[in-house]
């Protein structure tokens, strides 16, 4: 049972442009979400997160979106860089011991 | 440096031979904790560790031992790896209560 779902395993995306990634998840009782951005033969690194009391949070480049109500969230980055190229993964939290991890999507960015 | 740090980084092994990978982290954080990655699936938990001498199972625990009787230290025991133990493998610790982990660099393991 996938409780946190990224539909689209890869996405590419042209140099300048939004690179919207998104995220499903179906427990309720989720307060805490979470996204780690991870480059090839190295760990994830925390990048942005987001409370459930919040629907907005930005950070620099990076913006990201929750809406309860259709248990979604997503991950803007404008605008996009060679560099943003990574698999990224969401995360949410009903507690820390079990923080619950979607499939990642691997996004890229064309120069 | 804040970090955690993960070894072997690359191992291959064989069914039955017993092996360790070793976590150790130098952030003073109480909780510690396993993943292994699988295309499709993400990162999946193994096992966790709130404090010393305090752990419990996650997500996928079957055929993984853990021990934590350091605060620092949080090793990943196969007892008798099999070919469905060949994967990436993250250790990750964290200070607080939000989930903002930070992750070793990876463990590829190969059980042929």
């Amino acid at each position: 049972d996938q409780q946190v779902k990224q539909n689209s395993p890869s996405l590419s995306v042209q140099e300048g442009r939004i690179s919207i990634l998104n995220c499903d998840y179906t427990n309720s009782m989720f307060d805490y979400f979470l996204w780690y951005k991870k480059y090839p033969a190295e760990g994830p690194t925390f990048l942005i997160s987001i409370s459930s009391i919040k629907d907005k949070n930005e950070d620099g480049r990076f913006t990201v979106f929750l809406n309860k109500s259709a248990k979604h969230l997503s991950l803007h980055i404008v605008p996009s860089q060679p560099g943003d190229s990574a698999v990224y993964f969401c995360a949410a939290v009903p507690r820390i011991q079990k923080l619950v991890f979607g499939q990642g999507t691997r996004l890229t960015i064309n120069p | 440096e804040a970090q955690v740090t993960q070894n072997p980084r690359y191992l291959i092994t064989v069914t039955g031979k017993k092996l360790t990978v070793t976590c150790s982290q130098n952030m003073n954080h109480e909780y510690m904790s396993w993943y292994r990655q699988d295309p499709g699936l993400g990162l999946r938990q193994i096992y966790y560790s709130m404090n010393v001498e305090v752990t419990d199972k996650g997500d996928v625990p079957e055929g993984y031992k853990v021990s934590r009787k350091e605060k620092r230290n949080f090793p990943l025991i196969l007892e008798s790896p099999s070919p469905n133990q060949t994967s990436l493998y993250f250790c990750a610790s964290t200070g607080g209560r939000t989930g903002e982990l930070f992750f070793g660099e990876g463990s590829r393991l190969t059980v042929l």
